[in-house]
Order: structure tokens, then C-alpha cells, then sequence
């Protein structure tokens, strides 16, 4: 497809289950960003990939989180034991490139997969 | 605190109407700053980026201005549609620096 795809689209889960969420970049594109968008708020940044690599993972809210990225394309984020709080939008995005203040950092964003946590 | 402050939250205007959303942000160095739409239910979606040299650029019935000195931008809708319900969103780029900041958003209804 022409743009970044996310699955799956909704997410119900029990606390304290694992979840795997997936995300396709647009080919060629060689950054891939993971965001959550809680319910009113900001998108909050979560974690980068440059490649396979993920040089700012500061943004991860706790270890119960990761990712990963392989072939340059797919990433899929993993929460582990998942509570309440972590139900929200989670938003992947893919630029060109990472120049850092150029407009080819343009990011370019799936339609989220919505997760909710009972 | 916020780096990127947007107002109103949230506003209800008549479908044919104009609108401003304004955007603040203290985020340095500035490199470019983006105004995109996120309609309910989908990702975000660029409309318009300017740089430190523009002062403004248009979109169709949206245009965005910027004063880099005063940390300013807003975006103004002419002739709103029904379509043009969404949340607008300001992310500011900062030079150097792969992050960007994001405002919480300014949630616009158009009613008929």
C-alpha cells in the first residue's frame, strides 16, 4: 500500500495480558516512530527506529514496553502484563529520512490501533 | 510544561464560517513547524510546514502563518465545511534534534 499501515485496528485485552501491536512503514522509508495518544491529550513520543536501530528509547514509559524493527520495515511494539492506564491510541509513523529539522523528517502516520485494557 | 500551547482546546463554529487556531511554543532552537489534521479515528495528516523564513503558506481554505520571533503561528479556515471537523494539530521541529513537540490540539466542530 501507498501508506503506513497498523494492525491490528482495535485491541480489547484482559490486565496483565501481553499485546502486539504491528506497524508497516511506507517502503523506503528508513524512520519509523511509535506514539500514544491517550484520550484529550498530546501524542507522547515512545521510541525511534533508524533502520533496525533505536537510538531514543527514552520515551518508553516503563520496561514493560519494547520494540522492535527488523528488515529496515516492520516494527512491532510489545507490552507486557498491561494494565489499565495503558489503553489509548498507539500511532506509528515513518519518515524518509531522519534530517534532523528538514522537511524530509516529515512524518507520515497510520490510522493507530486503539487498545483497551479491561 | 507544554512546549506547544494551542487555543481554544476546542471551538463549534456554523459550516461557511471562518476560524483561527493559534499555536505558542518555547521550543529552541526552532527548525520548522507543521500544522497537520487528525480526523476521529485516523492518524494525523500533514497540511502545511514552514520554515524559519516563511511567514505563511496555504492549503487550500487553510492557511498558517508563523512569527518566528514571537513563537507564534495560527492557523485560519475559510469557508469551513462539515469535513473540516477534526482535531488540529501544531509540531514544532527542533533543529538539531530528531524529537518534535507536539500541542495537545485544537478540537474544531463545524456544524450545518
Amino acid at each position: 500500500g501507498a501508506g503506513v499501515s497498523q494492525s491490528p485496528s482495535n485491541k480489547v485485552t484482559e490486565k496483565g495480558k501481553d499485546v502486539e501491536l504491528r506497524c508497516d512503514p511506507i517502503s523506503g522509508h528508513t524512520a519509523l516512530y511509535w506514539y500514544r495518544q491517550s484520550l484529550g491529550q498530546g501524542l507522547e513520543f515512545l521510541i525511534y527506529f533508524q533502520g533496525n536501530s533505536a537510538p531514543d528509547k527514552s520515551g518508553l514509559p516503563s520496561d514493560r514496553f519494547s520494540a522492535e524493527r527488523t528488515g529496515g520495515s516492520v516494527s512491532t511494539l510489545t507490552i507486557q502484563r498491561t494494565q489499565q492506564e495503558d489503553s489509548a491510541v498507539y500511532l506509528c509513523a515513518s519518515s524518509l529520512v531522519i534530517a534532523s529539522g528538514g522537511p524530509y523528517n516529515e512524518q507520515f502516520f497510520g490510522p493507530g490501533t486503539r487498545l483497551t485494557v479491561l | 510544561k507544554n512546549q506547544v500551547e494551542q487555543s481554544p482546546q476546542s471551538l463549534i463554529i456554523l459550516e461557511g464560517k471562518n476560524c483561527t487556531l493559534q499555536c505558542n511554543y518555547t521550543v529552541s532552537p526552532f527548525s520548522n513547524l507543521r500544522w497537520y489534521k487528525q480526523d476521529t479515528g485516523r492518524g494525523p495528516v500533514s497540511l502545511t510546514i514552514m520554515t524559519f523564513s516563511e511567514n505563511t503558506k496555504s492549503n487550500g481554505r487553510y492557511t498558517a502563518t508563523l512569527d518566528a520571533d514571537t513563537k507564534q503561528s495560527s492557523l485560519h479556515i475559510t469557508a469551513s465545511q462539515l469535513s473540516d471537523s477534526a482535531s488540529y494539530i501544531c509540531v514544532v521541529s527542533v533543529r538539531g534534534n530528531n524529537r518534535l513537540a507536539f500541542g495537545k490540539g485544537n478540537q474544531v466542530v463545524v456544524i450545518p
